[in-house]
């Protein structure tokens, strides 16, 4: 069965520390879609990417980089000089095709709260 | 920001009573999607949609419903409110199946008593 596993509940961390958040995830699908996403203490969730199965290359944006590894199922996301606006829970998921057809949908995590002091 | 609305924002109902929710894009989008988001559990489909009058169930749709009627309104009914429906719900766009949520709507906090 498809699932998506955020081992790390709570993190605490001061002001520019590097921090990473892991995803690992279970599927039997050869072609599948990840993604991370924010939800900050104002409550609204915010898509930050999306990651093929077939692209195992690295993806930076700003402080923000994420580690795909098929081999450890692992989809991992990093935020190098954290700052208090980073605090928020962070959401990893997996899409997954169900049935017959493109009957996609997404499987969530549990959520990371990353909480960063000044 | 997305065009993405949620209404109402805020919603106090006492047990037993019907309740809608509207979820309203502006976007074009042909997939939309309730979730509710409860402790302890993350987020869980409710519902969804692929197209007009085109629904099918997610994980928990037991005691929910849903209409959409037009491209841009996807509204999410209980049919009987009890407390364990007591949560935040969340509506979603997305253009294309396997590609994930891109957007959310701000989230209504519903609270059955």
């Amino acid at each position: 069965a498809q699932k998506v596993t955020q081992a790390q509940t709570e993190i605490s961390v001061v002001e520019k520390e590097d921090v990473t958040l892991d995803c690992v995830y279970e599927t039997r699908d050869t072609t599948y879609y990840l993604f991370w996403y924010k939800q900050p203490p104002s409550g609204e969730l915010v898509f930050l990417i999306r990651r093929n199965s077939f692209d195992e290359q690295n993806e930076i944006s700003g402080r923000y980089s994420w580690n795909f590894q098929k081999s450890t199922s692992s989809f991992n996301f990093t935020i190098t000089a954290s700052q208090v606006v980073d605090s928020a829970v962070y959401f990893c998921a997996l899409s997954e095709s169900r049935g017959a057809g493109n009957n996609r949908k997404l499987i969530w995590g549990l959520g990371t709260s990353l909480a960063v002091n000044p | 920001d997305a065009g993405i609305t949620q209404s109402p924002r805020h919603k106090v109902t006492e047990t037993g009573t019907p309740v809608t929710l509207r979820c309203h894009q502006t976007e074009n989008h042909r997939y939309m999607y309730w979730y509710r988001q409860d402790p302890g559990h993350g987020l869980r489909l409710i519902h969804y949609s692929y197209g007009v009058k085109d629904t099918d169930k997610g994980e928990v749709s037991d005691g929910y419903s849903v209409s959409r009627s037009k491209t841009e309104d996807f509204l999410l009914t209980l049919e009987s409110a009890t407390s364990s429906q007591t949560s935040v719900y969340f509506c979603a766009i997305s253009q294309g199946q396997g590609l994930g949520e891109a957007f959310f709507g701000q989230g209504t906090r519903l609270t059955v008593v």
